[in-house]
């Protein structure tokens, strides 16, 4: 168990469906993040948030909406998908910094189990 | 843009064997590049991290190094195991700065196979 929970660990969904994917992390971290992986293709950075502050938005389509409540808890909101959305959703989550010394990193991640999504 | 390659794609050796697991990356400017573990419709397990102002690592039986002027990275297994079996990712994160950090490119990975 590395600390950081994920549900569902399956979901199918059709395309005009909307499903919420959850991540919780018991590390007392600050930052966590949303990682997509396709098939025969490298692990991809979504979104990154930092006391509970979205930092990053790697270009990911508006259909994908994350929402931090709290630095414990992440949700990736999904809204008419497409079937090449289809794969293994990773959350991670790291110590994070206070934003006026964040680019001192050196963020070790520790990942989830993943939710694999089906759009059919 | 950082781009990451891992060779081989995949690699199947009896078990006893000593092995090395190879990763380049094309922007040397990196602050540091980790070593990552995956099991089948599983997550991460993070093995190492290596520092750019460090040269090696190691944790029991794994030991990786760096080399940043060419840009290369190796994982070696020491008396591989049919449990080391799964595929191993590394990753090169970006430069210091603005908002960059964890923002880490991955490699496709080597699929290992250790069997008895």
């Amino acid at each position: 168990e590395t600390g950081v929970t994920q549900t569902p660990r399956h979901l199918v969904m059709g395309m005009t469906n909307k499903k919420s994917l959850k991540c919780e992390q018991h590390l007392g971290h600050n930052a966590m993040y949303w990682y997509k992986q396709s098939a025969k293709k490298p692990l991809e950075l979504m979104f990154v948030y930092n006391f509970k502050e979205q930092t990053e938005n790697n270009s990911v389509p508006s259909r994908f909406s994350p929402e931090c409540p709290n630095s414990s808890h992440l949700f990736l909101h999904l809204h008419t998908l497409q079937p090449e959305d289809s794969a293994l959703y990773l959350c991670a989550s790291s110590q994070g910094r206070a934003l006026r010394t964040f680019y001192a990193t050196n963020e070790k991640l520790f990942f989830g189990s993943g939710t694999q999504l089906s759009v059919l | 843009k950082q781009e990451v390659t891992q060779i081989p794609a995949a690699l199947s050796v009896p078990e006893g064997e000593n092995l090395v697991l190879n990763c380049s990356f094309t922007d040397s400017a990196i602050y540091n590049l980790q070593w990552f573990r995956q099991d089948p419709g599983k997550g991460l397990t993070s093995l190492l991290l290596i520092q750019s102002s460090q040269r090696e690592q190691t944790s029991g039986r794994l030991n990786a190094s760096l080399d940043k002027s060419s840009g290369r990275s190796t994982l070696y297994i020491a008396a591989s195991q049919p449990g080391d079996s799964a595929t191993y990712l590394c990753a090169a994160s970006l430069p210091a700065g603005g908002t960059s950090y964890g923002k880490l490119t991955f490699g496709q990975g080597t699929i290992l196979t250790v069997h008895p």
